[in-house]
């Protein structure tokens, strides 16, 4: 079946704009999560959804940082009044379940790169 | 903040040759993940070795896992060059829902 999508793959846009970034993870799979990738580094998880619960928000590094997700489709990560350190490629993962004691493997999408101006 | 660190943080080798990551952590973690990424884009999962294993083989991937010293390390036999990419290893903590990455080992496959 189809993977993980994100759009768009590539976002500019001006320092103080809001961005809207989708991801349509894999069906049927419940765990959806975001990172951040800077340039040459590791990722940097920002939050993660598990089918009707409370979101793990714990990652996201200011308030300006949001995230939706309806059932277990869709997410939408948005980043109001963007800065140029929000500059970096936004990936998105899902997986199957949260398998009891870790988490499960990812499956992760191809990102959108950001770039604030 | 980073729990996994990879080394070397690059590596080039000829093809043909081994190529070796080592990854270190410092929480116990209930499974570790290997995964590739190309050109800063989506990352691939490779392999998942759990906490109670010491080795795992897939194809010519060849992972092993010390809890007693926190470190894991991915051996690819017989590089080739489209080997070359990014490797990135990520700890899974009982209890914790996400990830873990490290910073990762850009591996060059010279032909």
């Amino acid at each position: 079946g189809a993977g993980v999508s994100q759009s768009p793959s590539n976002k500019v846009t001006e320092k103080g704009k809001d961005v809207e970034l989708r991801c349509d993870p894999i069906s049927g799979h419940t765990a959806l999560y975001w990172y951040r990738q800077r340039l040459g580094q590791g990722l940097e998880f920002l939050i993660y959804f598990q089918g009707n619960s409370a979101p793990d928000k714990s990652g996201l590094p200011s308030d300006r940082f949001s995230a939706e997700r309806t059932g277990e489709s869709v997410s939408t990560l948005t980043i109001q009044r963007t800065q140029q350190e929000d500059s970096a490629v936004y990936l998105c993962a899902s997986s199957l379940n949260f398998v009891g004691g870790g988490a499960d493997t990812q499956y992760f999408g191809p990102g959108t790169r950001l770039t604030v101006l | 903040s980073q729990q996994g660190e990879e080394d070397p943080q690059a590596l080039s080798i000829q093809e043909g040759e081994n190529a070796t990551m080592n990854c270190s952590y410092k929480t116990s973690i209930n499974n570790l993940q290997w995964y590739r990424q190309n050109s800063g884009r989506g990352l691939v999962h490779l392999i998942l070795i759990r906490s109670n294993e010491r080795e795992k083989h897939s194809g010519r991937l060849r992972v092993t896992l010390d809890t007693s010293k926190k470190s894991s390390s991915l051996l690819i036999t017989a590089s080739r060059a489209a080997d070359t990419a990014s490797y990135f290893c990520a700890t899974a903590n009982t209890g914790r829902r996400a990830l873990t990455f490290g910073s990762g080992t850009r591996l060059q496959v010279q032909p």
